[in-house]
C-alpha cells in the first residue's frame, strides 16, 4: 500500500493568501485526522472524519480553517485567509476502524506550510 | 484539560547508552501508545500498552505502563544513532474518543 498522501509537501506563501493541504487516506480505512505540529504547541488535533462526516472539529482554531471529506479517497484542508501563526507542519493520518483503545493511527509525510 | 507531559525533552546521547524516557499525567487512561518521529516524516507508531503495570518489548525498546495507568516509561538499551528522533506518547482522552499527544522527547544518538 502507497500509504498516506498528501500534498504538497512544502508551501510557501504570502500573508492573506489562501492555502489548501490534500490529503489520501490508505483504502479502506475508515477515520481520517487532521493534525498540526509544532515546536511551541506539539501535535494537535484539528478535526477528525468517519465515512466522509466531519466527527468532532473542536480544534480547528479558527473560522479561517476549513474542511472536507468530498468521498473516502481525498480530504482538503484549507485556511483563508493565512496568518504567519499558521506556519507550522500539518498531518493527515487514517485509521481502519476509529479512535478505538487499539487502534492504530497511519500518518502522512506532512505538508511544511511557511506563511510569510 | 488533560496533559501529557514528558521528559526529558531533549535527550543527547552516545552510541552504546542506555536511556529511559517518561510520559506523565494526572488523568487516568484506557490505553496509552508510543510513536517514533524521524525528521520529514510522520509519526510511526511503536506499542500500544492497555493494562497497567503492562510491560512490552520490542527489540532493544521496553515499554511500561504504571500500575496506575497514569504514566508510562520506554527505556532503551544500547541505543543506536537508527533511534534518532522524536518519541510521542498518546493517550485516549477521558469521555472522548480522541488521542492527545505529549510534549515530545527528542532523541540524538551520536556515533
Amino acid at each position: 500500500d502507497a500509504g498516506v498522501i498528501q500534498s504538497p509537501r512544502h508551501e510557501v506563501t504570502e500573508m492573506g493568501q489562501e492555502v489548501t493541504l490534500r490529503c489520501k487516506p490508505i483504502s479502506g480505512h475508515d477515520y481520517l485526522f487532521w493534525y498540526r505540529q509544532t515546536m511551541m504547541r506539539g501535535l494537535e488535533l484539528l478535526i477528525y472524519f468517519n465515512n466522509n462526516v466531519p466527527i468532532d472539529d473542536s480544534g480547528m482554531p479558527e473560522d479561517r480553517f476549513s474542511a472536507k471529506m468530498p468521498n473516502a479517497s481525498f480530504s482538503t484542508l484549507k485556511i483563508q485567509p493565512s496568518e504567519p501563526r499558521d506556519s507550522a507542519v500539518y498531518f493527515c493520518a487514517s485509521s481502519l476502524q476509529g479512535t478505538g483503545v487499539l487502534e492504530t493511527q497511519y500518518f502522512g509525510p506532512g505538508t511544511r506550510l511557511l506563511v510569510l | 484539560t488533560q496533559l501529557l507531559e514528558q521528559s526529558p525533552q531533549f535527550l543527547s546521547i552516545q552510541e552504546g547508552e542506555n536511556l529511559t524516557v517518561y510520559c506523565n499525567s494526572s488523568s487516568v487512561f484506557s490505553s496509552l501508545q508510543w510513536y517514533r518521529q524521524e525528521p520529514g516524516e510522520g509519526p510511526v507508531l511503536l506499542v500500544t500498552v492497555v493494562t497497567g503495570g503492562e510491560v512490552k518489548k520490542l527489540k532493544r525498546l521496553t515499554f511500561q505502563f504504571g500500575d496506575a495507568r497514569k504514566d508510562s516509561s520506554l527505556h532503551i538499551t544500547a541505543a543506536q544513532p537508527g533511534d534518532t528522533g522524536l518519541y510521542l506518547c498518546a493517550a485516549m482522552g477521558s469521555g472522548t474518543y480522541k488521542y492527545i499527544f505529549g510534549t515530545g522527547t527528542r532523541l540524538k544518538v551520536l556515533a
